[in-house]
């Protein structure tokens, strides 16, 4: 079975800090995708990255980025220089491969305060 | 337009009242999920579709329906609600097709109470 932990439950930042998420799977398959997902006041979820077991490049995009550590079971996501606008949950959720079932953590409520 | 739609997006109703909701998608993706979200549990499945034939139970299937009616929509029917299935419901799509990322794609979700 897989499991998903995200131990912070929320998190303040006053804006232009840098705000860091963690994100710990277990998972005893060899391949697998790891994925963050925002979830803003609005309520919809919208989908930010996908990360494939094979692959342990870090990845940045704009003010985000994501690192990702198969030694520690970990992919942990940044928000550099916050702004009010990343004020949301932030859910990961691992897949394993030829399974459809995306396993959710419990997600982190992030606000950024201006 | 968006690509995933959830009708309606919030939705009162009464204890033992039965009541649908529906998603749509113009993505073409062969894949669909209902999932509902409870405060500090994520998110979790309740049915899939892997195309209009094919319909299985997720993880908490019991006290709900499902039809696919067409690879385009896909519905969620609770034949007798209850209070403790108030929550945010989402419906989500993906695309199974060889080489594809089959990630996951939301819909804006629905807000459901019951009383």
């Amino acid at each position: 079975a897989q499991k998903v932990t995200q131990a912070q439950t929320e998190i303040s930042v006053v804006e232009k800090e840098d705000v860091t998420l963690d994100c710990v799977y277990e998972t005893r398959d060899t391949t697998y995708y790891l994925f963050w997902y925002k979830q803003p006041p609005s309520g919809e979820l919208v989908f930010l990255i996908r990360r494939n077991s094979f692959d342990e490049q870090n990845e940045i995009s704009g003010r985000y980025s994501w690192n990702f550590q198969k030694s520690t079971s970990s992919f942990n996501f940044t928000i550099t220089a916050s702004q009010v606008v990343d004020s949301a949950v932030y859910f990961c959720a691992l897949r394993v491969v030829n399974d459809y079932k995306l396993s959710f953590g419990a997600g982190t409520t992030v606000t950024v305060r201006a | 337009d968006a690509d995933v739609t959830q009708t309606p997006r919030n939705r009162i109703t009464k204890t033992g009242k039965r009541i649908m909701l529906e998603c749509s998608q113009t993505k073409g993706h062969d894949r669909m999920y209902w999932y509902r979200q409870d405060p500090g549990l994520g998110l979790r499945l309740i049915y899939y579709s892997f195309d209009v034939k094919d319909i299985n139970k997720g993880e908490i299937s019991d006290g709900y329906s499902v039809s696919r009616q067409a690879q385009a929509k896909f519905s969620l029917s609770l034949e007798s609600a209850i209070p403790n299935q108030t929550a945010l419901y989402f419906c989500a799509t993906s695309d199974a097709d060889r080489g594809s990322t089959d990630t996951q794609y939301f819909g804006p979700g629905t807000r459901l109470t019951v009383l």
